[in-house]
């Protein structure tokens, strides 16, 4: 079945830092790709997507490029604040049938001022 | 994207009981789902809820413990039943637009069972 493994967290690191999250997946077939990020005491909220090889998501200064050869998709953020303090999921989509997501295990990042 | 509302936002229960939690969509919308968050987990697909028809459970989840209901297309509930301390969880719901390919969630349920 499908699957996806995100790098164990937690995660801590300085304000202004280089942020990288790996995500890895299994799926049968050409999923979409997603982020979504949870702020505490909060539900999730889509950071990104990407729904094909190569395609690039991004926002809020975050980058995720879908890499179908290593079936990839890592979160990226050249410079990270105190507010990107969050719990980040990667997920996917079958686009089969009912389009169910699947996630992974998430990501706790800490940013120290 | 769409502005999903979940009632009640948490809830303390007694085992034994039930609780309905409702999600409400600010538009129709063809696919719902629910899903569950236990502490410090990821989130685990229950079940997607179908409008006009039952709810299509995932593995190891079932129709009596959680029972859905879909009465249109803006509108879902789920109950859980009989509920024990291993249900304490976030619930929350999400919903898909037809051919829009991404999940957006309500803001989630926190319940705990005592």
């Amino acid at each position: 079945g499908n699957s996806v493994t995100q790098m164990e967290g937690p995660v801590t690191l300085s304000e202004e830092a280089f942020l990288t999250i790996n995500c890895t997946y299994t799926a049968t077939g050409y999923p979409s790709l997603f982020w979504y990020v949870q702020y505490p005491g909060e539900g999730l909220q889509l950071l990104l997507k990407a729904t094909k090889a190569d395609d690039k998501g991004s926002n809020k200064g975050f980058e995720a490029t879908y890499r179908k050869e290593t079936t990839s998709f890592h979160l990226e953020k050249g410079s990270v604040q105190v507010s990107d303090s969050a719990v980040y999921f990667c997920a996917l989509s079958d686009r089969q049938g009912a389009q169910k997501l699947v996630f992974g295990q998430g990501t706790r990042l800490t940013i120290n001022p | 994207s769409a502005v999903i509302s979940q009632k009640p936002s948490r809830d303390i229960c007694q085992r034994g009981t039930s609780l309905t939690i409702q999600c409400q969509v600010d538009s129709q919308v063809t696919m719902m789902f629910w899903y569950r968050q236990q502490p410090g987990q990821s989130l685990t697909l229950i079940a997607t809820a179908n409008q006009g028809s039952e709810a299509t459970y995932e593995s190891g989840f079932v129709i009596d413990k959680f029972p859905i209901s879909r009465p249109n297309l803006t509108f879902s509930t789920l109950t859980v039943s009989n509920m024990s301390p291993e249900d304490s969880s976030i619930y929350l719901c999400s919903v898909d637009r037809a051919g829009a390919d991404t999940q957006y969630f309500g803001p989630g349920t926190r319940l705990t069972v005592l």
